[in-house]
């Protein structure tokens, strides 16, 4: 089976722009989770999405987005990107959800913010 | 205070030490992650684990609940476990996963 892909893997954008990162899980796992990784606030946690409904969001502003295909493939979106946004953003995908569902984890994108 | 801490922060070793990483965890949880990071970003989950001890290859890993703690611990270690490893917990079932600051391990040959 292939692997978590992420599109793009590079992007740099400047603040005030928006952007929209891709995420196409293993087939036939229904569960995508986003995080965020910093040097300085390590990895964090966004949001979960299964079944093409959210079901748990992080910390983060209003300006983190996200949504679920019914192919299961997610996108994450960031509005009015700010400087503290350049970071690494990751996807992990799962059979389901729960306690026992191991998270296998894309290559993530990094995204710069000049 | 972080949920998860971990320790130490850095490590050095030479090829053939065995190596321990430690995690611990202060809120009830129903399993806890053993991550690896390369250079470059990916991860990859080696150890899954709500009690007990896990063995693969050359690592394992123990936790115990009552002290809220876990240990990775690496046999026979060599420069390609040269990573960060990150220690991640789920509090309840479909919670989120809350992550450790991770250990970077370097092994000289």
């Amino acid at each position: 089976k292939a692997g978590v892909t992420q599109t793009p893997r590079y992007l740099i954008k400047t603040r005030g722009q928006q952007v929209t990162l891709s995420c196409s899980p293993i087939s036939g796992h229904r569960s995508v989770s986003w995080y965020q990784q910093t040097p300085g606030q390590g990895l964090q946690f966004l949001f979960e999405y299964f079944s093409e409904t959210q079901r748990n969001k992080g910390n983060f502003p209003g300006r983190f987005s996200g949504r679920q295909f019914s192919n299961s493939r997610s996108e994450m979106n960031v509005s009015t990107l700010e400087l503290g946004d350049s970071a690494l953003y990751l996807c992990a995908s799962s059979p389901g959800t729960g306690t026992y569902n191991e998270q296998f984890f894309g290559p993530g994108t990094r995204l710069t913010v000049l | 205070k972080n949920e998860v801490e971990q320790s130490p922060q850095n490590l050095t070793a030479q090829e053939g030490e065995f190596i321990t990483i430690n995690c611990s965890y202060s809120v009830g949880i129903s399993a806890l992650h053993w991550l690896q990071q390369h250079p470059g970003g990916g991860i990859v989950s080696l150890f899954m684990l709500s009690s007990g001890k896990k063995k693969h290859g050359r690592l394992i890993a123990t936790i115990n609940i009552q002290e809220k703690h876990s240990s990775l611990h690496i046999t026979a270690s060599h420069p390609r476990d040269s990573a960060v490893y990150i220690c991640a917990v789920r509090k309840s079932s479909g919670d989120k996963l809350t992550f450790g600051t991770g250990t970077r391990l370097a092994v000289r040959p």
